[in-house]
């Protein structure tokens, strides 16, 4: 058990677009979700954590105007990129924690955002 | 502040060494959890161990091993007898217990290893 998927895998949207990731946690519940970004050759950075029917708390640094987070239910989180700019184009990932867990973080496959 | 420091980036080996992948963690608090991961060229992160602060005890998984003392505030993973499937880059990470938190992981700049055959 224990699965996370995100869709879509690959997106390539024009400059300026927005463009939305799901991460759905698809065999057990989610209260807490986490959203990384990594650049090419590059560790994964925190963007936010993402707790259901809550606000999402950024990591600073992260524009929460440009990435806006949701997590209306206990298995769906979605990260829309708002006037996507190239800048933007990375490695998005999700991780989600079980309701009820301390420490584990089960990651999604991750989305590869090409923007042109 | 929380900090995870993989000093080696490239690592290139001919199969069948061993190698040590070195991670040091820098935290404050006494409750914590140390991870690693393997993210192979796919991208997805595949995760190989967690430890929690209060047991330093070594371990072994097949090929793998850890070395967790907290006198160094090191947490080594080693590979014994590579493969070529193990060319991948390895991230350490560390969590600390906020509940208020929910625990984010901090990562260290990952280790790219590259096995040789």
């Amino acid at each position: 058990g224990a699965v996370v998927s995100q869709h879509p895998s690959w997106v390539i949207c024009k400059s300026g677009t927005s463009v939305k990731i799901e991460c759905r946690s698809l065999d057990f519940q989610a209260t807490t979700m986490f959203w990384y970004r990594q650049f090419p050759k590059q560790s994964l950075m925190l963007m936010a954590t993402s707790n259901e029917g809550s606000k999402a708390t950024y990591e600073q640094g992260v524009e929460k105007d440009k990435f806006l987070i949701n997590h209306a239910s206990l298995t769906l989180s979605t990260l829309t990129v708002t006037s996507a700019h190239p800048e933007d184009s990375s490695f998005y990932i999700c991780s989600a924690k079980k309701t009820g867990d301390v420490y584990e973080q089960y990651f999604g496959p991750g989305t590869r955002l090409t923007v042109t | 502040a929380q900090k995870v420091t993989q000093a080696q980036t490239e690592i290139s080996v001919v199969e069948k060494e061993d190698v040590t992948l070195d991670c040091v963690y820098e935290t404050r608090d006494t409750t914590y959890y140390l991870f690693w991961y393997k993210q192979p060229p796919s991208g997805e992160l595949v995760f190989l161990i967690r430890r929690n602060s209060f047991d330093e005890q070594n371990e072994i998984s097949g090929r793998y091993s850890w070395n967790f003392q907290k006198s160094t505030s090191s947490f080594n993973f080693t590979i014994t007898a590579s493969q070529v499937v193990d060319s991948a880059v390895y991230f350490c990470a560390l969590s600390d217990y906020d509940y208020n938190q929910g625990g984010k992981l901090i990562f260290g700049q990952g280790t790219e290893l590259s096995v040789k055959p």
